[in-house]
């Protein structure tokens, strides 16, 4: 399996600017969760979905922030507009009911650097 | 609000001696899980604890579940260099729901 994939690797865009970072998860896989992280915050959970239906969006910082899974082997997570305390390491991650225990599967991450 | 608190937050060893990271909470878990990051790629599962009391080995590596399902220990033997990286554990509270709650992480150094 090619695991979770994640796009782009590294943004960089201006402050006010929109971003759009892209999930693609595991085959099968029927949870899907965007972590931030931060050296301040560490791994936060932003929000995730079961069966392509957000589950728990509290954390999802403000009104700037949105995600969408539209189908189950995709989605997105954006910012509008983009601010400097947005730069972070945002973490795509899938999981499967099958396994039992909800064991996570991280992608490699998209690193944002909000100028 | 339930928490996890790891400790120590940060751990710098020489090669060769032995470390233990502990995972608290004061909430029981359904499951507990152990991941390693290292740096510029995401969080690795290294191993899955559910029994109160359970011991799992990896290699070098040991993971203790505690017997009120409450805490957790990861102990290496003998860490070399490549153990370096980010440890974090993360524990399911509610059974079912697929959300794990995650550790601030400890980070281990391993010098040559």
């Amino acid at each position: 399996d090619a695991g979770v994939i994640q796009s782009p690797r590294h943004e960089v865009t201006e402050m006010g600017q929109e971003v759009t970072l892209r999930c693609k998860p595991i085959s099968g896989h029927d949870y899907l969760f965007w972590y931030r992280q931060t050296m301040m915050r560490g791994l936060e959970l932003l929000i995730y979905f079961n069966n392509n239906v957000p589950i728990d969006d509290s954390g999802m910082p403000e009104d700037r922030f949105s995600a969408k899974m539209p189908n189950a082997s995709f989605s997105t997570l954006k910012i509008q507009p983009s601010e400097p305390r947005d730069s972070a390491v945002y973490f795509c991650a899938s999981s499967s009911t099958g396994t039992g225990n909800y064991e996570q599967y991280f992608g490699p991450g998209t690193r944002l650097t909000v100028t | 609000t339930q928490l996890l608190e790891q400790s120590p937050q940060f751990l710098s060893i020489q090669e060769g001696e032995n470390l233990t990271v502990y995972c608290n909470s004061s909430s029981v878990f359904s499951s507990l899980q152990w991941y390693r990051q290292e740096p510029g790629e995401g969080p690795v599962l290294l191993v899955t604890v559910v029994t109160g009391g359970e011991v799992k080995k990896l290699k070098r590596l040991t993971f203790q579940f505690g017997d009120a399902r409450k805490d957790s220990s990861l102990h290496i033997t003998a860490a070399q260099p490549g153990d370096t990286g980010l440890y974090l554990c993360a524990g399911e509270f509610t059974s079912n729901t697929g959300k794990l709650i995650f550790g601030q992480g400890t980070t281990l150094q391993v010098k040559p």
